[in-house]
């Protein structure tokens, strides 16, 4: 399962840094991505790292979160910088499955970015 | 925001059958069978339901089905229970080479 952390209230412009903790599965399998759903809204997946540690990030969110991973703590990371209204969504982990599919998600963290 | 396009809503009686379209699928989406199906609930995570266009995880009902047809894919419910009301994300990717992975805006079951 996967069990995400980090979220809360913050103001624009600010800093979080969003955990998911990875158990019975390894987070260095295949891709793990961040998706979130932002009210009233759909889904977004925004950032996803690879096997290889190669990573994609969505164009509304470049430069400003980060994923990573901790391999031997079977932890993924979204570092979240210069934070705007916008960002506010219940943000999800979730593994890769197969090409282009998401098979284990976790409850997901909250994130309001209001002033 | 979502790259795929989804009827924002739908709905049929108990027992009866609906499907759901997701258009605007990139050509090596369709030809690589990059198509996903979600189900969230409110207040939940969403879950897997169909992946490579028609192919269910364990424990997903065999009720659930997935087709696809040129750039849009399908998904049906049939038998429909009270507990299929909810959100339905189809999910896909940009293309063979590329890491984008995009969803449908969704859809509202109601189950009447």
């Amino acid at each position: 399962q996967l069990v995400e952390s980090g979220g809360g209230l913050i103001q624009p412009g600010g800093s979080l840094r969003l955990s998911c903790a990875a158990s019975g599965l390894a987070v260095s399998f295949n891709y793990m991505s961040w998706v979130r759903r932002a009210p009233g809204k759909g889904l977004e997946c925004v950032s996803i790292i690879f096997s290889d540690d190669s990573t994609f990030h969505a164009e509304s969110v470049k430069g400003r979160l980060t994923i990573s991973r901790d391999n031997s703590k079977n932890l993924v990371y979204l570092q979240m910088n210069s934070l705007r209204v916008e960002d506010t969504a219940i943000y999800f982990c979730a593994r890769g499955y197969g090409s282009s599919a998401f098979d284990v998600w976790g409850q997901g963290t909250t994130v309001t970015v209001s002033p | 925001q979502s790259g795929l396009t989804q009827p924002p809503s739908a709905s049929g009686s108990r027992g009866q059958s609906v499907t759901i379209s997701c258009s605007g699928l990139s050509s090596e989406s369709t030809n690589y069978d990059f198509v996903s199906w979600y189900q969230q609930h409110p207040g939940s995570a969403p879950k897997l339901l169909l992946y490579e266009v028609s192919k269910r995880p364990s424990g997903v009902p065999d009720r659930f089905s997935g087709t696809k047809s040129g750039n849009t894919a399908y998904l049906t419910i049939s038998g429909l229970q009270a507990d299929d009301e909810g959100d339905y994300f189809c999910g896909s990717r940009t293309g063979l080479r590329d890491f984008e992975r995009i969803f449908g805006g969704g859809t509202t079951l109601a189950v009447l």
